[in-house]
């Protein structure tokens, strides 16, 4: 069935280092993907999609390329600060008679100063 | 500013008792969700609406209830059927028709003594 993989972590880095978080998927076709953050407390919000395959999203410093010979989106950040720390999710939305969407489990993000 | 409301943000039940968290929404939005958070876990579907006065199960309905009496709003009820609720709970809405882009509340977190 449909499915979002991606590392689980937790992940820690010190301030300014390069982050990767991997992401892949597997579903019918190519959907939209997404990352998600969600702060400590908070609820989730968009952080950047692409729509279609080769697409990259970009926001915050954050980027993420949709790859479709890998089925990857991974996300990256050249820079990271300690105000990243925080939880990360990829997701993907299903064919399905229903606007469902599919979650990784997330990824734990923490930034040391 | 267009949003979406939840309520309480802590809530404590005793168990053998039901409780209600609220979620508002003022975007328009025609589809509503409410999504279970457990501690280093995704997020998994409990009900979905796409229209007032319909909704549907998610993955793991047992032991909740809803109701979409209002585009505006979609309450969920923990009944006491539910084993095991203490969770972190996030509603969240969507323009539908495909688009997979959800907006979430800020979450609400149900302890059970």
């Amino acid at each position: 069935g449909d499915s979002v993989t991606q590392m689980e972590g937790p992940v820690t880095l010190s301030e300014e280092a390069f982050l990767t978080i991997n992401c892949t998927y597997t579903a019918t076709g190519y959907p939209s993907l997404f990352w998600y953050v969600q702060y400590p407390g908070e609820g989730l919000q968009l952080l950047l999609k692409a729509t279609k395959a080769d697409d990259k999203g970009s926001n915050k410093g954050f980027e993420a390329t949709y790859r479709k010979e890998t089925t990857s989106f991974h996300l990256e950040k050249g820079s990271v600060q300690v105000s990243d720390s925080a939880v990360y999710f990829c997701a993907a939305p299903m064919k399905t008679s229903y606007d469902k969407v599919i979650f990784g489990p997330g990824t734990s993000l923490s930034v040391i100063p | 500013d267009g949003g979406i409301t939840q309520s309480p943000k802590y809530l404590f039940r005793k168990e053998g008792q039901n409780v209600t968290l609220s979620c508002e929404q003022n975007l328009n939005h025609d589809a509503m969700y409410w999504y279970r958070q457990d501690p280093g876990q995704g997020l998994r579907l409990i009900y979905y609406s796409q229209i007032v006065n319909d909704f549907q199960k998610g993955d793991i309905a047992e032991g909740y209830s809803v109701s979409r009496e209002k585009k505006e709003s979609f309450p969920l009820t923990v009944t006491s059927a539910q084993k095991n609720p203490t969770a972190f709970y996030l509603c969240a809405s969507s323009q539908g028709a495909g688009t997979g882009e959800l907006f979430f509340g800020e979450g609400s977190r149900l302890t059970v003594l």
